[in-house]
């Protein structure tokens, strides 16, 4: 099982830019998760999705956008970066079982910056 | 909603000595703890999980920490630091927030061991 896999690894982009972030998940988890990480901030959440089909708003969703394409793969998307976008961007899966008892999966992360 | 709070978010210990990270919540109702692990350029690992079974929980590397109810803390320990054991450290509580299972995480802790 490969887990959780991000792409791309490290992405730089100009102000004004668009690119989506791809994640995928190959352990049948209901639930999905983007979180941002900044210094001294911890992670915060940006989207999540509770099953395939739905999408909710997490704590700094402004700028971003997610689609949640089937039960493995759940993308994120910049239509206009800006330089406050610059980043680590981590995906998280967990399954919905076990009422919170579930701890949820860590991607490798995806670096980027905006000039 | 509920949060957390590590106090320090730097702590230096020598090769050998004990580790304590500190680790405290405010839930309104019982909570499900985590700490987990960053190793450089890498994402999150769990390091253990309190899921109300046993207060004192055992994880991997040789980590345990001990649920306190009356002091709404969950500190994380380990009696013998190893130079591997140098990383970030996050502690997270799990709470119902929309349509699925959100983990709020603290700021971190950054670990570094001194030979």
């Amino acid at each position: 099982n490969a887990g959780v896999t991000q792409t791309p690894k490290f992405q730089v982009l100009k102000t004004g830019q668009s690119m989506t972030l791809q994640c995928a998940q190959d352990m049948n988890h209901n639930s999905m998760y983007w979180y941002r990480q900044d210094p001294g901030m911890g992670l915060r959440l940006i989207y999540y999705s509770a099953s395939e089909g739905t999408t909710d708003k997490g704590e700094v969703p402004n700028g971003y956008n997610v689609s949640r394409l089937n039960k493995r793969e759940f993308s994120l998307r910049l239509e206009s970066a800006a330089p406050s976008q610059t980043s680590v961007y981590f995906c998280a899966s967990s399954g919905t079982g076990g009422r919170g008892r579930n701890e949820q999966f860590f991607g490798p992360g995806t670096r980027l910056t905006v000039l | 909603a509920q949060s957390v709070t590590q106090l320090g978010s730097h702590v230096s210990v020598s090769e050998g000595a004990l580790v304590l990270l500190r680790c405290n919540y405010s839930s309104s109702v019982p909570p499900y703890l985590f700490w987990y692990v960053q190793y450089p350029n890498q994402g999150l690992q769990l390091l253990l999980k309190y899921t109300s079974a046993a207060t004192l929980v055992k994880g991997i590397n040789g980590f345990e920490a001990e649920f306190k109810k009356s002091e709404t803390s969950f500190h994380l320990t380990k009696p013998s630091a190893h130079m591997s054991d140098a990383a970030e450290y996050f502690c997270a509580v799990s709470e119902m927030a929309g349509s699925a299972r959100q983990l709020t995480f603290g700021s971190g802790t950054q670990l570094t061991v001194l030979p």
